[in-house]
């Protein structure tokens, strides 16, 4: 149990074009899910929030008009990069947190990652 | 500003030692502490999770400590294995109320010499 997935898994897009990654959780269902990026060599950045129905809470420094993210079930949320240009190449990884009672509440589960590749 | 930090960067030992993996974090008011595996190009495996108010976890020949009051955290791995080279991340979650937000540490490499 306790299964998040994205896709797709590697993107590779031009200079100016949007691209939409899917974050879902496949057997639970997850109020909160988060978004991250992660450069080479380096380590997780949160970039942001979601709540299911709500809007995301960005954290300092991250574009919400660049990374639009939308929650709109319990099992799947959205990251849109738009715009999207050669310095947002990177490995976005997105974690979902089971809302309910269980052995996995309040745990976060994280997904198998997206590389973005912008040429 | 949580800040986690991991030593060594990196570390080669051959295979069969144990070997310990250091995390530290600035802000000891945490409610949990997380070790992950991370192999190339892939997403986050969880290894254990310690709530702030255990001291150690324990899954097969892996070992977690938690020292809360020093900011302290190890990752012990017995008999190591190649198949045990990957990056290891150790990540707190605040104590507040409603904050789940996970702090990553730098990461350490870990590679296994058959």
């Amino acid at each position: 149990g306790a299964v998040v997935s994205q896709h797709p898994s590697w993107v590779i897009c031009k200079s100016g074009t949007s691209v939409k990654i899917e974050c879902r959780s496949l057997d639970f269902q997850a109020t909160t899910m988060f978004w991250y990026r992660q450069f080479p060599k380096q380590s997780l950045m949160l970039m942001a929030t979601s709540n299911e129905g709500s809007k995301a809470t960005y954290e300092q420094g991250v574009e919400k008009d660049k990374f639009l993210i939308n929650h709109a079930s319990l099992t799947l949320s959205t990251l849109t990069v738009t715009s999207a240009h050669p310095e947002d190449s990177s490995f976005y990884i997105c974690s979902a947190m089971a809302g309910t009672s269980g052995d996995h509440y309040n745990e976060q589960f994280f997904g198998p990652g997206t590389r973005l590749t912008v040429l | 500003k949580q800040e986690v930090t991991q030593i060594p960067a990196a570390l080669s030992v051959p295979e069969g030692e144990n070997l310990v993996l250091n995390c530290s974090f600035t802000d000891s008011a945490i409610y949990n502490l997380q070790w992950f595996r991370q192999d190339p190009g892939k997403g986050l495996t969880s290894l254990l999770l310690i709530q702030s108010s255990q001291r150690e976890q324990t899954s097969g020949r892996l070992n977690a400590s938690l020292d809360k009051s020093s900011g302290r955290s190890t990752l012990y791995i017995a008999a190591s294995q190649p198949g045990d080279s990957a990056t290891y991340l150790c990540a707190v979650r605040p104590e507040d109320f409603g904050n789940e937000k996970l702090t990553f540490g730098t990461g350490t490499r870990l590679t296994i010499i058959p």
